[in-house]
């Protein structure tokens, strides 16, 4: 059974500060690894999606790295605002399913 | 614009009673999947669907059953069967194929009363 988890559970840093958000899972038979944004209240927003083939993918001031073979991903969020602040959620596919972790909740101050 | 819409936001359910929640997306997406989310956990899935009148079961599918008539739609309903419904329910869809990723609605709240 894949088992994903995230580190740390929560963050708050002052503003232009660097994000850096961890994933790690169980079982690297993965087809791809999603990260999402949800914020209080409201559904997911896909931030980005890395497939098993790839090293990283970046998205303006996103960029996420995959290392397959050790079972860990991380989420840099570059420069941050008080607008990032949010539960960021990584999930990775496996089959038919999306596994996810607990969420990391970000906390950005002005 | 293409995407997943879930209704009602919000809904009660009075003891007993069976409710259902609601989703439709128009991107042409063949799977279909319903989520449960508590407070610090992460989202467990409840029933998925690959195709039209097909359906299977996933992590915590007991009180809850689905339907899949139609590609767009993939209702779910909360029966009295569930013992401790209140939480957040997202609905998820994705392309066929292993290179796609998901597309989630905006969550429907269910509280019990």
């Amino acid at each position: 059974k894949q088992e994903v988890t995230q580190i740390p559970a929560a963050l708050s840093v002052p503003e232009g500060e660097n994000l850096v958000l961890n994933c790690s899972f169980t079982d690297s038979a993965i087809y791809n690894l999603q990260w999402f944004r949800q914020d209080p209240g409201k559904g997911l927003t896909s931030l980005l999606l890395i497939q098993s083939s790839q090293r990283e993918q970046t998205s303006g001031r996103l960029n996420a790295s995959l290392d397959k073979s050790s079972g860990r991903s991380t989420l840099y969020i570059a420069a941050s605002q008080p607008g990032d602040s949010a539960t960021y959620l990584c999930a990775v596919r496996g089959g038919y399913k999306l596994s996810f972790g607990a969420g990391t909740t970000v906390t950005v101050r002005a | 614009d293409g995407g997943i819409t879930q209704s009602p936001k919000y809904l009660f359910r009075k003891e007993g009673q069976n409710v259902t929640l609601s989703c439709e997306q128009n991107l042409n997406h063949d799977a279909m999947y319903w989520y449960r989310q508590d407070p610090g956990q992460g989202l467990r899935l409840i029933y998925y669907s690959q195709i039209v009148n097909d359906f299977q079961k996933g992590d915590i599918a007991e009180g809850y059953s689905v339907s899949r008539e139609k590609k767009e739609s993939f209702p779910l309903t909360v029966t009295s069967a569930q013992k401790n419904p209140t939480a957040f329910y997202l609905c998820a869809s994705r392309r066929d194929g292993e290179y796609y990723g998901y597309t989630f609605g905006s969550g429907t709240r269910l509280t019990v009363v």
